[in-house]
């Protein structure tokens, strides 16, 4: 059974940085591409950054490039998104999602979501 | 960027009526090599996190129940709920993965009239 578990989440300031983690298992985590999307309070869903399955492409949302990195450790199944300079407007439940494949298509998984607030 | 709009932003439905909603791209999202619209439609219900429905525009993910349809090509897509149910009241995103960055619709409410 597939599954995926963020942590990380939680309040920080303005300009701060968090660092949030997604457990998978289940799979072949190295053979599928993973995904963050996030959804801000009363929003929609947003794509924010994905990376393909060997780790060695990376792709970001222009609202967090600069700002956001993610990367993989594929020996120990985790998806990890670094984000610094954060902002009110980066306030979302962020979801890590497992790709349909090693390249960048559908999510077919999703975590439960870890819920970062940004708030003086 | 491709933009994803969505139509209607809400829609009440009676239960057992049929439920249509539109997705339109700026730009086809139909890859020619392979003939398939990278298209797909995820369903987000409070508390639960996104569910995809169909993917490749028109493909039906093992497990979601033949009610939901997904139909259109190019630039234009619909996704079908041919007899609303009380457990299929949710917000539904259509989401481009032709090319990055990924995007999706604003999003369409639907309810039980």
């Amino acid at each position: 059974e597939v599954q995926l578990l963020e942590s990380g989440g939680g309040l920080v300031q303005p300009g701060g940085s968090l660092r949030l983690s997604c457990a998978a298992s289940g799979f072949s985590f190295s053979s599928y591409a993973m995904s963050w999307v996030r959804q801000a309070p009363g929003k929609g869903l947003e794509w924010v950054s994905a990376i393909s399955g060997g780790g060695e492409s990376t792709y970001y949302a222009d609202s967090v490039k600069g700002r956001f990195t993610v990367s993989r450790d594929n020996s120990k199944n985790t998806l990890s998104l670094q984000m610094n300079s954060l902002r009110a407007e980066d306030t979302a439940m962020y979801y890590c999602a497992k790709d349909y494949s090693t390249g960048l298509y559908y999510s077919d998984y999703w975590g439960q979501g870890t819920q970062v607030t940004v708030s003086s | 960027d491709i933009v994803m709009t969505q139509s209607p932003d809400s829609l009440a439905v009676s239960l057992g009526e049929r439920a249509t909603i539109n997705c339109k791209s700026s730009q086809s999202v139909l890859y020619s090599s392979n003939n398939k619209n990278y298209l797909a439609w995820y369903q987000l219900k409070p508390g639960q996190p996104p569910k995809v429905l169909i993917y490749w525009a028109s493909t039906r993910e093992s497990g979601v129940p033949d009610r939901f349809s997904g139909s259109g090509s190019g630039t234009d897509f619909t996704l079908t709920i041919s007899s609303l149910q009380a457990e299929d009241v949710a917000v539904y995103f259509c989401q481009q993965f032709y090319s990055t960055p990924l995007t999706f619709g604003g999003g369409t409410k639907v309810e039980i009239k």
